[in-house]
């Protein structure tokens, strides 16, 4: 069945740093890619996506890249701040009948950065 | 413009009780989903609906009934609450563009 799988589970940086968090997915149908943040006792946060037909977006410090043969999407962070530590999860999206997109989670990646 | 909203935000239920968990979208949003989230494990779709009086099961919806009488509301029954359905519930809601799912600021539940 369908299948996000995510790495590493635990990361942590010094301010500054780079960060990343990969991910593969299973089901060659996927078309999206979006990314969450979520604070402790917070709700996930959209923090950027991908459609199937871009290999990377960029958003200030933030980017995504996309491998698509190799059914791999990646997050990566530059100059981390601590306000960057948080859980993060990958996701990818197959759109069902209805048009609903069906989003399958990662288990998540919790990011530390340490002044 | 409240968004998404949950109601309550803490539960706790014997096993065996039963109780409806809420939700309400004001963004005119035809697409609401529930999750469920427990350490580890990310966020596991429960039900969905692709809009008023169309629902249909997720990944884990045994134990859990929905039904979307109109667009804004997308209540979640528990049937009989089993110790394995305490968790951490949200109710997200998207519209028909772009993809960016909402989410609600969820419900912790506890089945003793």
């Amino acid at each position: 069945g369908e299948n996000v799988e995510q790495h590493p589970s635990t990361l942590s940086v010094q301010e500054g740093d780079s960060a990343v968090i990969k991910c593969t997915y299973s089901d060659s149908a996927s078309n999206y890619f979006p990314w969450y943040k979520q604070e402790l006792g917070k709700r996930p946060q959209l923090i950027i996506d991908i459609r199937s037909n871009v290999g990377e977006k960029k958003d200030q410090r933030i980017a995504v890249t996309l491998n698509k043969t190799a059914k791999h999407f990646s997050l990566h962070i530059t100059e981390t701040q601590p306000e960057d530590s948080a859980v993060y999860f990958c996701a990818a999206s197959i759109t069902l009948y209805g048009g609903y997109n069906k989003l399958i989670f990662g288990a998540g990646t919790r990011l530390a950065v340490h002044p | 413009n409240a968004g998404v909203t949950q109601t309550p935000k803490f539960q706790v239920l014997k096993t065996g009780q039963s109780m409806t968990l809420q939700c309400a979208q004001d963004m005119n949003h035809e697409y609401m989903s529930w999750y469920r989230q427990d350490p580890g494990m990310g966020l596991r779709l429960i039900h969905y609906s692709v809009g008023a009086g169309i629902t249909d099961q997720g990944e884990v919806p045994n134990g859990y009934n929905v039904s979307r009488s109109t667009t804004e509301d997308f209540p979640l029954r528990l049937l009989s609450a089993a110790p394995s359905q305490t968790s951490v519930y949200f109710c997200a809601t998207r519209g028909a563009q772009p993809y960016e799912q909402y989410f609600g600021p969820g419900t912790r539940l506890t089945v003793t």
